[in-house]
């Protein structure tokens, strides 16, 4: 069985550039995280949907933060425009229900130069 | 606020040696409690979930405890190895089982 698919696994932009982030949950998985996580620090939670609604996203920066779950299957991130401080893995997660075991993407490293 | 905390934040210890990561939280109204592990580079590899009703989980080297009363889970590992080496990260579901609140992690070193 495949795991979560993250893309890219690396990017790196100049500040003010916008970035996007994908990421395919493991089949039949209802449930669909995005996470940020700095250096030395555990994940933080930035989204979490429940099939095509996102019914958690008290912690999305909206001012320059976007997220999309289309038909309730894949999923984007998108920063516009990135700043200093944005640097940072991006991680993805799904769940078959919420509060059920998640399982993690290998992230995306931004680098925001 | 969930707050999770991990003791100690390194360890270092040569192998065979068993070993036990610490993991507390203030709030013991949780949903269940997960343990991973983190490579260098890497996600997060789920290794045990134990259901809030649990007492413990076991997976092969490694058994999970948790005593919610007391806001406290412990991840023991039987028989280190170097393959072992890694961060081990706990996370406690509260809400329902709506957020999960991690911990900053143990980053293990087992020397040869």
């Amino acid at each position: 069985e495949a795991g979560v698919v993250q893309s890219p696994r690396y990017k790196i932009i100049e500040k003010k550039q916008p970035v996007a982030f994908w990421c395919n949950p493991i089949s039949g998985h209802n449930t669909l995280y995005w996470y940020l996580q700095n250096l030395g620090q555990g994940p933080e939670l930035l989204i979490r949907y429940e099939n095509e609604e996102a019914v958690d996203d008290s912690q999305l920066p909206k001012d320059r933060f976007s997220a999309e779950r289309l038909k309730g299957v894949d999923s984007t991130l998108k920063i516009q425009p990135a700043e200093l401080g944005d640097s940072a893995v991006y991680l993805c997660a799904s769940s078959p229900g919420q509060g059920d075991e998640q399982f993690f993407g290998p992230g995306t490293r931004l680098t925001v130069l | 606020k969930q707050e999770v905390t991990q003791i100690p934040a390194a360890l270092s210890v040569p192998e065979g040696e068993n070993l036990v990561l610490n993991c507390s939280f203030t709030d013991s109204a949780i949903y269940n409690l997960q343990w991973f592990r983190q490579d260098p580079g890497k996600g997060l590899t789920s290794l045990l979930l134990i259901q809030s009703s649990q007492r413990e989980q076991t997976s092969g080297r490694l058994n999970a405890s948790l005593d919610k009363s007391s806001g406290r889970s412990t991840l023991y590992i039987a028989a280190s190895q170097p393959g072992d080496s890694a961060t081990y990260l706990c996370a406690v579901f509260t809400g329902g089982g709506n957020k999960l609140t991690f911990g900053t992690g143990t980053q293990l070193k087992v020397e040869l």
